[in-house]
């Protein structure tokens, strides 16, 4: 089965801080996808891509940024922290176009 | 742009009963539609894929079925145990097959 890892469960940060979320997957996928989730705004793209060293906006991209190095590793960068960006953070991967996602088991993201 | 939409948002129901979870979107030109479950504080786990091509999808309890023309699908669930309790969520690619956009989800509790 496909893995993807996101490296922490829970993450207090400071307002200011500069924040990393590392996402890694295990089977050669294409595609690497960032999502926050908010009780009563579900799921929403902040980054996406579609290859090596390619990224693409989603719906909400301001405060974020992303660096993909490597296939397996997508990396969500929150550049100034700030109180509402506390979130559950998502990763999740595809093969390509067509096939279905797999997603971490989340980030929970508190900015103080 | 691709809206999706969940009915109901919560759902109670007694062990044993089968069930339907509905899911509606406005932009049916889509390749696949995705059902995923996510349990409190955790990630989504994939349920069922369904290609544009296939009208119906099965898993054990669950079955999922996929109208493109008329923009829904629906999830049903034989015979639900309180181990179905969780929040389940309909996806589909964004208008112009961009990442999946995702419903609010319906948030299930099987009441032993």
């Amino acid at each position: 089965d496909v893995k993807v890892t996101q490296s922490s469960r829970y993450l207090v940060k400071r307002t200011g801080e500069k924040v990393f979320l590392e996402c890694v997957q295990d089977m050669d996928h294409e595609n690497m996808f960032w999502y926050r989730q908010d009780p009563g705004l579900g799921l929403r793209l902040i980054y996406f891509s579609y290859d090596v060293k390619m990224k693409e906006k989603g719906d909400i991209p301001e405060g974020y940024s992303v660096s993909r190095e490597k296939k397996e590793r997508f990396s969500l960068i929150l550049e100034s922290a700030s109180t509402n960006q506390t979130s559950m953070y998502l990763c999740a991967s595809s093969l390509s176009g067509g096939d279905g996602y797999t997603f971490g088991s989340g980030t929970r993201l508190t900015v103080v | 742009k691709q809206e999706v939409t969940q009915i109901p948002a919560a759902l109670s129901v007694p062990e044993g009963e089968n069930l339907v979870l509905n899911c509606s979107f406005t932009d049916s030109a889509i390749y696949n539609l995705q059902w995923f479950r996510q349990d409190p504080g955790k990630g989504l786990t994939s349920l069922l894929l369904i290609q544009s091509s296939q009208r119906e999808q099965t898993s054990g309890r669950l079955n999922a079925s996929l109208d493109k023309s008329s923009g829904r699908s629906t999830l049903y669930i034989a015979a639900s145990q309180p181990g179905d309790s969780a929040t389940y969520l309909c996806a589909v690619p964004g208008s112009g097959n961009t990442p999946l956009v995702f419903g609010k989800g319906t948030r299930l509790s099987v009441i032993a």
